[in-house]
């Protein structure tokens, strides 16, 4: 699973409250990605990162910030959690000299 | 918008039989990458195609990248029920960010 740990796996939250999912590699990996999962879209970039505090949009931007304060983690905030934003939340990496991408278990977040 | 087409959206085979995925884009992909995710589970790296006309085989799974690198496909001979998933393709762009197709999902019935 190359050292990637997502959390919470499992969430579920009201429309309206700030949400953060938190991505966390041990392997000092630079690139880390943020994606999520929905039918009939397969997975689709939120934001994305190079290294500390280096981040950038992806194409679902809207509605999400991050931050990557460490080279370990990177955070992935909703902050005014709406029901278009439930969905299964993966973050990736990618090892850097190998263009694979590498997935963590998954959150699923559900805002009701 | 999506940039890669991928078809078909379902597909049930008798375990068994053949079973072949496709993906197609409008514009020259750089290369392609296939991903498989079992049920509840994360996509899996399968495999990098990078060459026009390109062939690579992984014991019964065949990739194929087009001569024009518009379009691939995923063949799977005699479908077992460990096959069963989401498979994906999915274009590399600048800084090793993946643009998915919207994934195939097999079951197979035995």
């Amino acid at each position: 699973d190359a050292g990637i740990t997502q959390s919470p796996r499992h969430k579920v939250t009201e429309t309206g409250t700030p949400v953060t999912l938190r991505c966390h590699q041990t392997e000092n990996h630079r690139y880390m990605y943020w994606y999520r999962q929905d039918p009939g879209h397969g997975l689709r970039l939120i934001h994305y990162s190079y290294g500390v505090k280096d981040t950038d949009k992806g194409e679902v931007s809207d509605g999400y910030s991050v931050s990557r304060s460490k080279t370990e983690d990177f955070l992935l905030t909703l902050e005014s959690a709406t029901s278009s934003q439930t969905s299964v939340y993966f973050c990736a990496i990618n090892p850097g000299g190998r263009t694979e991408a590498f997935f963590g278990q998954g959150t699923r977040l559900t805002v009701v | 918008g999506q940039q890669v087409m991928q078809i078909p959206q379902y597909q049930h085979v008798q375990e068994g039989e053949d079973f072949t995925t496709y993906c197609n884009s409008s514009t020259t992909l750089s290369n392609i990458q296939w991903y498989k995710q079992r049920p509840g589970g994360h996509p899996v790296f399968l495999i990098q195609l990078v060459k026009s006309g390109e062939v690579k085989k992984q014991k019964r799974l065949t990739f194929q990248f087009g001569e024009a690198k518009k379009n691939s496909s995923l063949h799977i001979t005699a479908t077992q029920t460990t096959d069963v998933g989401t498979y994906f393709c999915a274009e590399v762009e600048y800084g090793n960010k993946l643009v998915f197709g919207a994934g195939t999902i097999l079951r197979v019935k035995s």
